[in-house]
């Protein structure tokens, strides 16, 4: 079993749907990284969060440290949200533990 | 957010020669960068991790002398694939942790490596 497990692995909506991807991890953390890489391979920091929640325009991120579980959020979605979303979480040394990532597609 | 650059965006090079890439955080000083590597549809997998002013760690399995790495200062990490093989092509992102905001990283635009 993975340290850091990701739902769904591949998500497809309409654009305009709210979105909802999860993370659950296993091992102690510092902090939790959403992550998101286009096509084209660059990677962008989300958000990192270690407590609470916390929201930038259209995305929202959420943590649980009891029951160790994030979700990332977006609502309206729009195809340009089209990517990869990764949840990375840090552990000892600031060392990241990758999730293997969520396809999601947003069709017009 | 913080800014990290990576240059070659994208090289091609024959088997047998060695390839520079370089990782720079453009405006926040990183005593700590990481060098990661990715095959395609899989997630990031960390090759090392580069100090400033002292010898990289480099993940199980990692070559450090097929993998040079090299942090000369606060704003520069550079890492070197020597005699490349094919087996080296893949997509290299180097990430720079900023002490300023708790050590976030932030992620360079990757390299895309092909040896031919």
């Amino acid at each position: 079993k993975n340290e850091v497990e990701q739902s769904p692995q591949n998500l497809t909506a309409q654009e305009g749907e709210f979105i909802t991807i999860n993370c659950s991890y296993s091992v102690g953390i510092s902090a939790l990284h959403w992550l998101q890489q286009h096509p084209g391979g660059g990677i962008v920091s989300l958000f990192m969060l270690s407590s609470g929640k916390k929201k930038h325009g259209r995305l929202i991120a959420t943590i649980n440290i009891q029951e160790k579980h994030s979700s990332l959020h977006i609502t309206a979605s729009h195809p340009r949200d089209s990517a990869v979303y990764i949840c990375a979480v840090l552990g000892g040394v600031q060392k990241l533990v990758f999730g293997q990532g969520t396809r999601l597609t947003i069709n017009p | 957010g913080a800014v990290v650059s990576q240059h070659p965006s994208r090289v091609i090079c024959k088997s047998g020669t060695s390839v520079k890439i370089e990782c720079r955080s453009l405006d926040f000083q990183a005593t700590t960068m990481f060098w990661y590597r990715q095959f395609p549809k899989q997630s990031l997998m960390l090759m090392a991790t580069s100090n400033e002013g002292s010898k990289a760690t480099y993940e199980q399995g990692v070559e450090k002398d097929k993998f040079l790495i090299n942090h000369a200062s606060l704003t520069l990490s550079t890492l070197t694939v020597t005699s490349a093989h094919p087996e080296d092509s893949s997509f290299y992102i180097c990430s720079a942790a900023d002490p300023s905001s708790s050590y976030e990283q932030y992620f360079g635009p990757g390299t895309r490596l092909t040896v031919t």
